[in-house]
């Protein structure tokens, strides 16, 4: 059974970068058709998809903040990774690495396998 | 960008009864929306996928329909365990966009 568990720094501070990695197990990484992505959640709101990656290399990003994050894959890890530069408290937010699932008509979308998300604070 | 309206905020109902929470889009979906119910300190769970698909493990009680712009969620028995937040996701086109959530609420 696939399982997705976050990891990084709890506390970045402000103009820093956000590092994440979710590491994967139950399954490789690197398997055919495989989309991997990135949710944020900010205190008392609602989710916000960050961006995906798709076969380890073609990317897709929430154009809100295309200009400071990249998310790749480190197949030799099993994992992916997102970074985030120059956050400000903005950022502050519960992250969540997923892996979504197709549907009938073979797009990709609902994501079936969470982490159980990790906290990220932007503080000095 | 597709813009996805969930409503209403929040929804308050009687164990027992039926719950229906309506998610709008801005331009057509298709079927390609998925239903999120998240708890409290809890991360999402998958519910619905393609619009009308239950999820692994899912109970019939929760079904999804239509396509387009105006999807539905139905919660045909409200149980305790069913009382959450509730988000759609479209994932039509990039970049995929999450309604702000509807609040079941007893």
């Amino acid at each position: 059974q696939l399982q997705l568990q976050e990891s990084g720094p709890g506390l970045v501070k402000p103009s820093e970068t956000l590092s994440l990695s979710c590491t994967v197990s139950g399954g490789s990484i690197s398997s055919s058709s495989h989309y991997w992505g990135w949710i944020r959640q900010p205190p008392g709101k609602g989710l916000e998809w960050i961006g995906s990656i798709y076969n380890s290399e073609t990317t897709y990003y929430n154009p809100s903040l295309k200009s400071r994050v990249t998310i790749s894959v480190d197949t030799s890890a099993n994992q992916f990774s997102l970074k985030l530069n120059s956050v400000t408290a903005a950022d502050t937010a519960v992250y969540y690495c997923a892996k979504p699932r197709p549907d009938s008509s073979g797009y990709y979308g609902g994501m079936d396998v969470w982490g159980q998300g990790t906290t990220v604070t932007v503080s000095s | 960008e597709i813009v996805m309206m969930q409503s209403p905020a929040t929804l308050s109902v009687s164990p027992g009864e039926r719950a229906t929470l309506s998610c709008r889009a801005s331009q057509s979906v298709s079927s390609h929306l998925a239903w999120y119910q998240q708890k409290p300190g809890q991360g999402p769970r998958l519910l619905i996928y393609g619009a009308s698909t239950r999820a692994t493990g899912i109970p019939a009680r929760f079904s999804g329909s239509g396509s387009g712009t105006e999807l539905t969620l139905t919660i045909s028995s409200l149980q305790s365990e069913d009382f959450a937040v509730y988000y759609c996701q479209q994932y039509n086109s990039w970049p995929w966009t999450f309604g702000q959530g509807t609040k079941v609420e007893i």
